[in-house]
């Protein structure tokens, strides 16, 4: 069946590199994506990557597909106390399905 | 502005009573989704629909009912028969043009 997974928490210090994984199921993904929710709030787009890429940089995030492993990637360059959020790995399956992670909750400490 | 707007931001509701939530998206697209958020769970997929008076359940369709007369909107409906319906609902729609799919801000729904 479809199922995305991922771990529910990671705390890193200010300055550090974040990387944030997410295993999936299904091979027929057409793209990948990662998305970013504050409290209370809806979620925000942070980048995306269609599956017959390997990585994707974007300023300080980077992407990385490992179609093979079906694992997915997010680097998070000089994390900042800005970037303290849930982090969401979703996936975009043939026939239209967007399906999600359990997301992961990054903490960043001073 | 283009976006995807949902509304009420909170709903209240008593037991047994069905409700709607609803999103309307002025951004042209095709596909429209509505998810269900409860801490520790993630997003779980309620109810997807790829055109216009075409719709298809997702994981956890029990208890829930939509409709998509228009492109613009996806109205969904939490009946009396879903068990525990106060949660977090977040609804999105992707375009066939560019895959990034855009959310609303959510309704927050309690029912006692």
């Amino acid at each position: 069946g479809e199922d995305v997974e991922q771990s529910l928490f990671l705390s890193v210090r200010e300055g550090d590199s974040s990387v944030i994984n997410c295993t999936y199921t299904d091979s027929s993904s057409t793209y990948l994506y990662w998305y970013k929710q504050e409290p209370g709030a809806g979620l925000q787009l942070l980048t995306y990557i269609f599956s017959n890429m390997d990585m994707k940089q974007d300023q300080r995030l980077t992407v990385l597909l490992n179609k093979k492993d079906k694992h997915l990637s997010l680097r998070i360059a000089d994390t900042q106390t800005g970037d303290s959020a849930i982090y969401f790995c979703a996936e975009s399956l043939r026939g239209g399905k967007l399906i999600f992670g359990q997301g992961t909750e990054l903490s960043v400490k001073p | 502005d283009g976006g995807i707007t949902q509304s009420p931001k909170y709903l209240f509701r008593k037991e047994g009573q069905n409700v709607t939530l609803s999103c309307e998206q002025n951004l042209n697209h095709d596909a429209m989704y509505w998810y269900r958020q409860d801490p520790g769970q993630g997003l779980r997929l309620i109810y997807y629909s790829q055109i216009v008076n075409d719709f298809q359940k997702g994981d956890i369709a029990e208890g829930y009912s939509v409709s998509r007369e228009k492109k613009e909107s996806f109205p969904l409906t939490v009946t009396s028969a879903q068990k525990n319906p106060t949660a977090f609902y977040l609804c999105a729609s992707i375009g066939t043009r560019a895959p990034e799919a855009f959310f609303g801000q959510g309704t927050r729904l309690t029912v006692v």
